[in-house]
């Protein structure tokens, strides 16, 4: 599809097990972004990505979480030893510019539930 | 219908009218701003933006006022139709940021 793809959809983890959520941005999107939204809730930035460079991780709540881009295409978001409070969707959203205007591409989100 | 901020998050509209979602953003130092549309189960899908050197733009049955002397932001959307159905966040970019700021959101229902 020609849309951001994020997998997996929905993941329940027990607490304490990592997890690893992947996003397939759109072709030739430059920017990647991690967010996350809790329930009611607005998306809260988690992170953002140029190309392969993390250039901004200041809204990654704990050193339990984790994300990466190596090739500039795909990216994962880690958290380990996941606690309750990281129940959430993640979201991932891509743009075409790296300048600081542009329309951003949502994915559907990676549904966490933490037991 | 019209709502009055992030007071009240549920505005409810009869089909046909016009609607208008507030948001009181919290950054004077943002030039950028962006209206979002999240139905259930899906991401959010831009609506329409605006610069902070503009005070209205228009789009496809949409229209964004910015008022950046109180901070204000409207989406106002003509004609309701059931498909309008969603919640709506505003967001703010702070002048040569790349993070977007989201605003609580409005969840928009349409009575037929």
């Amino acid at each position: 599809g020609a849309g951001v793809s994020q997998s997996p959809r929905y993941k329940v983890a027990k607490r304490g097990q990592d997890v690893a959520l992947r996003c397939d941005p759109i072709s030739g999107h430059v920017s990647l972004f991690w967010y996350q939204q809790a329930l009611g809730q607005g998306p809260e930035f988690l992170t953002y990505f140029q190309n392969e460079a993390q250039l901004d991780k200041s809204g990654l709540p704990s050193d339990r979480f984790f994300a990466e881009r190596p090739e500039g295409s795909v990216s994962t978001l880690k958290i380990q030893r996941t606690q309750q409070e990281d129940s959430a969707v993640y979201l991932c959203a891509s743009s075409l510019s790296s300048g600081p205007v542009g329309e951003l591409f949502f994915g559907e989100g990676s549904r966490l539930t933490v037991l | 219908g019209e709502n009055v901020g992030l007071h009240l998050p549920t505005l409810s509209v009869q089909e046909g009218d016009n609607s208008i979602i507030n948001c009181a953003y919290s950054n004077s130092a943002s030039d950028y701003f962006i209206w979002y549309k999240q139905e259930s189960g899906k991401g959010p899908q831009f609506i329409i933006d605006i610069r902070s050197n503009m005070d209205k733009r228009q789009g496809q049955r949409v229209t964004v006022l910015l008022n950046k002397t109180v901070k204000h932001l409207s989406l106002q959307i003509a004609a309701t139709q059931p498909g309008d159905s969603a919640v709506y966040f505003c967001a703010e970019r702070l002048q040569g940021a790349q993070k977007l700021v989201f605003g609580q959101g409005t969840r928009l229902t349409i009575n037929p």
